[in-house]
């Protein structure tokens, strides 16, 4: 049992290249998350998703597209990546039985990515 | 908006307590957790709490929470090297916010 599994774990990039992010989970979880870690900021949310096909804007969606094609797979897409966009990624996933219920949250180890 | 502050740094002996101090703003929070994220990983939940509880322990965790203040906080007890991590607080009202995290260093 893997858990969430985030592929590639380093990446370096070029400003104006662009690349996705993989994140997959075996756990059947209709909830899965994007976010990026940056120094003193703790986890910020990009995007996430409530289930297959769906998506919905987190607190810093600008500059990330993502898409749910699988309900194990969440992919997160950077079209033309700045500086800025260097970071930690995380991809996360829970199962949420009701809106008032507990929200545990799994993670992957994480992606690190340097735009110069 | 919601918001969730934690203390940048906390440095103990090996053998000590540690304690974590986090608050919030968000009245509705349902939900407080408290995360680990050990070095080059991703976080891990350690222990959550209820809001109509004032405190839970779990081995050497104790969480109080005082919500009239909005107040967390995460007690170590005996703490040991194996503790050093950086340890996030989230609360969780409409949506789940996470603190920038404690980075906590054990010296032996």
């Amino acid at each position: 049992n893997a858990g969430v599994t985030q592929t590639p774990k380093f990446r370096v990039l070029k400003t104006g290249q662009s690349m996705t992010l993989l994140c997959a989970q075996d756990m059947n979880h209709e909830y899965m998350y994007w976010y990026r870690q940056d120094p003193g900021m703790g986890l910020r949310l990009i995007h996430y998703s409530v289930g297959e096909g769906t998506t919905a804007k987190g607190e810093v969606p600008d500059g990330y597209n993502v898409s749910r094609l699988k309900k194990q797979n969440f992919l997160l897409g950077l079209e033309s990546a700045a500086p800025s966009q260097t970071s930690v990624y995380f991809c996360a996933s829970s199962y949420i039985r009701s809106p008032l219920a507990k929200n545990i949250q799994y993670f992957g180890a994480g992606t690190r990515l340097s735009v110069l | 908006g919601e918001d969730v502050e934690q203390s940048l740094f906390l440095s103990v002996r090996e053998g000590d307590s540690s304690v974590i101090n986090c608050t919030y703003t968000d009245s509705s929070s349902t939900y407080l957790y408290w995360y680990k994220q050990e070095p080059g990983a991703g976080l891990q939940l350690l222990t959550y709490i209820f809001s109509n509880m004032d405190m839970k322990q779990d081995q050497r965790l104790t969480v109080l929470l005082n919500k009239k203040d909005k107040h967390l906080s995460l007690r170590i007890a005996d703490t040991q090297t194996g503790d050093s991590a950086i340890y996030f607080c989230a609360e969780h009202g409409n949506k789940l916010v996470f603190g920038a995290g404690t980075i906590l260093r054990v010296k032996s």
